[in-house]
């Protein structure tokens, strides 16, 4: 099976840069996704990772490290709307995808 | 209408009723998800549907009976459902579901369920 572990909530202020770990314990899997989701709506894409290192998409960047069942998702100056939780998730081959139980992420101003 | 739409946004139901959710997208996708997210717990797969044939079936319960007429569109139906199935329950579309390519998937807004 596959365990995901993500922190349940984290705090931060605007402006700041916040990191969003996950880690897991699987046989083996294609990619990691992250996803955000505000409360209420449905999730949205944000990033993918299928080799080991650093993506960088804005404001955003995610890292992957297969070696230690590791990834985060890094969030750089952060906005009030940035609020809303992040979702680690697995894509494993002929499957769907398997979630973590997310990050309750609170912007401060 | 554009992206993955579902309905109804809200439903409640007694534990005798029969109802069902619908799911389309609007994507030119060929696969489509039902996924159930309950207060505290991740986001669970049911099924998946690959070109119209149901590809996974991750455990669920006979009460919950889904159908995929085409890749455009997805139904989930209802009956003799029980309080602790009472949940959001989202609809996903991607381009490709073998797990092989970085296709990410399409959530609808969810439909909130309620089981009295």
């Amino acid at each position: 099976g596959q365990n995901i572990d993500q922190p349940t909530e984290m705090t931060a202020t605007e402006g700041a840069i916040v990191q969003i770990n996950c880690t897991y314990q699987t046989s083996g899997f294609n990619g990691l996704f992250w996803y955000q989701q505000h409360a209420g709506e449905a999730p949205t894409f944000l990033s993918y990772n299928v080799l080991d290192g650093l993506e960088e998409k804005g404001r955003f960047s995610s890292f992957l490290s297969r070696s230690k069942g590791y990834s985060y998702l890094l969030l750089k100056e952060l906005q009030m709307k940035d609020s809303a939780s992040y979702l680690c998730a697995l894509r494993k081959a002929g499957t769907a995808l398997i979630f973590g139980k997310g990050t309750t992420l609170s912007v401060s101003s | 209408e554009t992206g993955v739409t579902q309905t109804p946004r809200h439903l409640v139901m007694g534990m005798t009723n029969k109802k069902s959710l619908k799911c389309e997208q609007h994507l030119g996708h060929n696969a489509m998800y039902w996924y159930k997210q309950s207060a505290k717990k991740p986001l669970e797969l049911m099924f998946v549907y690959n070109f119209k044939e149901q590809t996974e079936n991750n455990s669920v319960p006979s009460r919950f009976s889904p159908e995929c007429p085409n890749s455009s569109h997805l139904f989930l139906h209802l009956h003799t459902l029980q309080p602790e199935d009472s949940a959001l329950y989202l609809c996903a579309s991607s381009q490709d579901p073998t797990g092989l390519s970085s296709y990410e998937q399409y959530f609808g807004p969810g439909t909130r369920l309620t089981v009295t």
